[in-house]
């Protein structure tokens, strides 16, 4: 057990540029979210996966963002177009998906910075 | 909607002494409960969770966190606060009787300075 990981860990950008994020599981973990966190705040919710199915987006996921998860692995959240309100923390958690663990495992987390 | 309270953004111990961080939800069912500790420019790790069994709660390092429903908290306590414990704590709130997609909604957070 390895753990979530995260790629990268910074990543700095001009606006207007677009950012793809990597996120990969515990193995044998079958649900995957993802999170932002600006400064000061706790994590809010931005997507959720079962397997690879996209079962609910937040409404804080505007059009610019999208997530992946092509073959209930690894997932990826690209942004378009990114804006200043972009920066924050991404952060990626998965859990077993079993009804009584509801506990969920973070990776490290993506700082995006919009300059 | 679930939501979590956590009352003081910072709080200050000195070494050794009573650590005790505050969390109330908000629901009229008991949901599942969570702290979560974060390191600076870290993820979060789990601390410790409530899922309707024992009302008290041991976690790592020490912390533990007492489920009263009478009072809809789950505060998190240390009994002796060691300067590693310096950290932002989180307390966080899943529902108990959805199954399926079940994010967690977090509070905003209790940074959490020990003073040698």
């Amino acid at each position: 057990d390895t753990g979530v990981s995260q790629n990268p860990r910074h990543k700095i950008t001009k606006r207007g540029q677009n950012v793809t994020f990597r996120c990969d599981p515990i193995s044998e973990h079958n649900r995957l979210y993802w999170y932002r966190q600006t400064l000061g705040q706790g994590p809010e919710f931005l997507t959720y996966f079962q397997n690879e199915a996209q079962l609910e987006k937040s409404r804080l996921l505007s059009d610019r963002f999208s997530a992946e998860r092509p073959k209930g692995s690894f997932s990826t959240l690209e942004i378009q177009r990114t804006e200043q309100g972009d920066s924050a923390m991404y952060l990626c958690a998965s859990s077993p998906g079993k009804t009584q663990s509801r506990e969920q495992y973070f990776g490290p987390g993506t700082r995006l910075t919009v300059t | 909607a679930q939501s979590v309270t956590q009352l003081g953004s910072h709080v200050s111990v000195s070494e050794g002494a009573l650590v005790l961080l505050r969390c109330n939800y908000s629901s009229s069912v008991p949901p599942y409960l969570f702290w979560y500790v974060q390191y600076p420019n870290q993820g979060l790790q789990l601390l410790l969770k409530y899922t309707s069994a024992a009302t008290l709660v041991k976690g790592i390092n020490g912390f533990e966190a007492e489920f009263k429903k009478s009072e809809t908290s789950f505060h998190l306590t240390k009994p002796s606060a060691h300067m590693s414990d310096a950290a932002e704590y989180f307390c966080a709130v899943s529902p108990l009787f959805i199954s399926g997609n079940t994010p967690l909604v977090f509070g905003k957070g209790t940074r959490l300075s020990v003073i040698a």
